[in-house]
């Protein structure tokens, strides 16, 4: 069981690169985010979606996109990177009831020049 | 919009001895979920405890245990018998019921000494 994988774990862009963070669970969750944590800030919302072809911004959209075609995969698209976006990007999914816990992936640390 | 502050950024404790960490947030919703949540230097997010905003009794998790105070909407973490491996960043999170989005306070790095 292999719960929510996030690739890669570390990446370095230069500014106005563009890449793609990938996200897979495998856990059938129907809820999915994407969070960005920098130090002394915790956690905040970039992305999320609640099913397969919905997503929905969260606090810090801009930047950023999102796509939700199948159930298990969430990638977030960094269209023009920008030093702003240094930060270390997690991934998390959990069931559709409101009691579930958010699984969270190992993170990934981007790094942008 | 929804807030959650965490008022200690760091706090320390020796071993076996207990700690609280503090956590208030900012709603107008009567339906609402709370966790605290661990983030040891691993970067690993652990979920630590949970509590549902109708319950009246605090949630217990062995050593972890919360003081939920509704209408003063604070929502502290107490853990007793502090080991070792309890040192890490701990997160408060507040989940909306009906949007599904949660919100993180900015953590307290908890620090323990043998």
């Amino acid at each position: 069981n292999a719960g929510v994988t996030q690739t890669p774990k570390f990446q370095v862009l230069k500014t106005g690169q563009s890449m793609t963070l990938q996200c897979a669970q495998d856990m059938n969750h129907e809820y999915m985010s994407w969070y960005r944590q920098d130090p002394g800030m915790g956690l905040r919302l970039i992305h999320y979606s609640v099913g397969a072809g919905i997503t929905d911004q969260g606090e810090v959209p801009n930047g950023y996109n999102v796509s939700r075609s199948t159930t298990e995969d969430f990638p977030l698209r960094l269209l023009s990177a920008a030093p702003s976006q240094t930060s270390v990007y997690f991934c998390a999914s959990r069931f559709g009831g409101p009691t579930s816990p958010l699984h969270f992936g190992n993170g990934t640390r981007l790094t942008v020049t | 919009a929804q807030t959650v502050t965490q008022s200690q950024p760091e706090m320390s404790v020796q071993e076996a001895e207990t700690v609280t960490l503090s956590c208030t947030y900012d709603t107008s919703e009567s339906d609402y979920y709370l966790f605290w949540y661990k983030q040891p230097p691993s970067r690993q997010m652990i979920l630590v405890i949970r509590q549902e905003a109708y319950k009246q009794q605090n949630a217990t998790e062995n050593r972890f245990s919360v003081n939920f105070q509704k209408a003063a909407k604070s929502f502290s973490l107490k853990i007793s018998d502090s080991q070792l491996g309890d040192a890490a960043m701990y997160f408060c999170a507040y989940l909306e019921f009906n949007a599904g989005k949660s919100t993180f306070g900015d953590g307290t790095t908890l620090t323990v000494k043998p």
